[in-house]
């Protein structure tokens, strides 16, 4: 069975930083892209950055771009997203998701997400 | 690529036909189009790729139609656990685009 668990989110001020992870098992790791999406309260998905098996080929959402780093190490199977500068309008639960394919072609669509961590960017 | 979804919501009784539209900026390429539902605490479901493919253990009222920039999700007759909201996503470079999402609500 696939599972993907994130963890790190938190409380945290503006400005400062904040690490997630993303425990992966049930598959492969190594063969597949992954992504973080982010859901801000009652609002709609919106993708933040993908990785593809090797870390060959990323891609990041103009919002996050210079701020925020996604990175995985396959040895653990697991991926990350380093977020830096954090602002109010990061304040989202952010899920962590598995693409169809291993990302080196470009994306395919995510069949497996986790549950979420919350992170809330407030003084 | 800006995805418009609509309606934004859709008002329906169980058993009635819903059908959500989904609109691109520009030509989605190979049709790299999917469809999500979310239930409220719940992570979003893949139900749609390819325009038209359902996902592993997606029944078959759910269905998905269109090209180019019109894309439609089809639910035939709805079930009461099909109340919920639903995106599309166009895939295959960076950036990946959600639309804003229609909720299906009972009437």
């Amino acid at each position: 069975e696939v599972q993907l668990v994130e963890s790190g989110g938190g409380l945290v001020q503006p400005g400062r930083s904040l690490r997630l992870s993303c425990a992966a098992s049930g598959f492969t790791f190594d063969d597949y892209a992954m992504h973080w999406v982010r859901q801000a309260p009652g609002k709609g998905l919106e993708w933040v950055a993908g990785i593809s098996w090797n870390g060959g080929s990323i891609g990041y959402a103009d919002s996050v771009k210079g701020r925020f780093t996604i990175s995985r190490d396959n040895a653990k199977n697991s991926v990350y997203l380093q977020m830096n500068s954090l602002r109010a309008e990061d304040t989202a639960l952010y899920y962590c998701a598995k693409d169809r394919g291993g990302g080196s072609s470009g994306w395919t669509p995510f069949h497996y997400w986790g549950q979420g961590t919350l992170v809330t960017v407030s003084s | 690529i800006v995805l418009t979804q609509f309606p934004g919501t859709l008002s329906l009784s169980p058993g009635e036909r819903a059908t959500l539209s989904c609109r691109a900026s520009q030509s989605v390429a190979s049709s790299y189009l999917a469809w999500y539902q979310q239930k409220p605490g719940q992570a979003p479901r893949l139900l749609i790729y390819y325009a038209t493919s359902r996902a592993t253990g997606i029944p078959d009222r759910f269905s998905g139609s269109g090209s180019g920039t019109d894309f439609t999700l089809t639910i035939s007759r709805l079930e009461p656990e099909d109340f919920a909201m639903y995106y599309c996503q166009q895939y295959g470079s960076s950036p990946v685009p959600f639309g804003g999402g229609t909720k299906v609500e009972i009437k």
